[in-house]
């Protein structure tokens, strides 16, 4: 079945620079990958997704890139502010099966 | 997202003991799962359902069931709890046709002693 590592575990980001967390995945035929923001407390939600057919793709401060060749994707957050503190997840589904796996998480802290 | 409800959402529970958790949802999707969260693991699948028909196994199904009720219910029970199966349990819905967009409840908390 898929596996799915993220990296790093935990990251310390200064308020204003940009993070960066990677996934690589296992599956050459898993083709849509998201990316879900948890804040404390609180349940799961999406942020972004590409699909295999796009390299990459942007939404105001968040970015995620693909690379199908290598099977890693990125998350890209430009700009953070505090609200950006949260455990991001990333995730792999293969359209056939139609299940996701997830990785194990990314504690992202904003320091003010 | 109030669409999707989970009850309870928090459980104190013995080991041995039967329990239920339960999901709701008013989005009409036809697709429902159910995760586990453990600290350092990530989300892992127990269980999903693609229609009232349909139930597969996930990564981590030993030791949980499921009842597809009707399409907008899907229970998850333990039989017999045990003390690993602490943790946070999410249920999550997808219309998925069109989009693998996933929608979580918002979780219960079990502690099994």
């Amino acid at each position: 079945g898929e596996n799915v590592e993220q990296h790093p575990s935990t990251l310390s980001v200064q308020e204003g620079d940009s993070a960066v967390i990677k996934c690589t995945y296992s599956d050459s035929a898993s083709n849509y990958f998201p990316w879900y923001k948890q804040e404390l407390g609180k349940r799961p939600q999406l942020i972004i997704d590409i699909r295999s057919n796009v390299g990459e793709k942007k939404d105001q401060r968040i970015a995620v890139t693909l690379n199908k060749t290598a099977k890693h994707f990125s998350l890209h957050i430009t700009e953070t502010q505090p609200e950006d503190s949260a455990v991001y997840f990333c995730a792999a589904l293969y359209f056939g099966n139609e299940k996701l796996t997830f990785g194990t998480g990314t504690r992202l802290t904003i320091i003010p | 997202d109030a669409d999707v409800t989970q009850t309870p959402r928090n459980r104190i529970t013995k080991t041995g003991k039967r329990i239920m958790l339960e999901c709701s949802q008013t989005k009409g999707h036809d697709r429902m799962y159910w995760y586990r969260q453990d600290p350092g693991l990530g989300l892992r699948l127990i269980y999903y359902s693609f229609d009232v028909k349909d139930i597969n196994k996930g990564e981590i199904s030993d030791g949980y069931s499921v009842s597809r009720q009707a399409q907008a219910k899907f229970s998850l029970s333990l039989e017999s709890a045990i003390p690993n199966q602490t943790a946070l349990y999410f249920c999550a819905t997808s219309p998925g046709q069109g989009t693998r967009l996933q929608y979580f409840g918002p979780g219960t908390r079990l502690t099994v002693t």
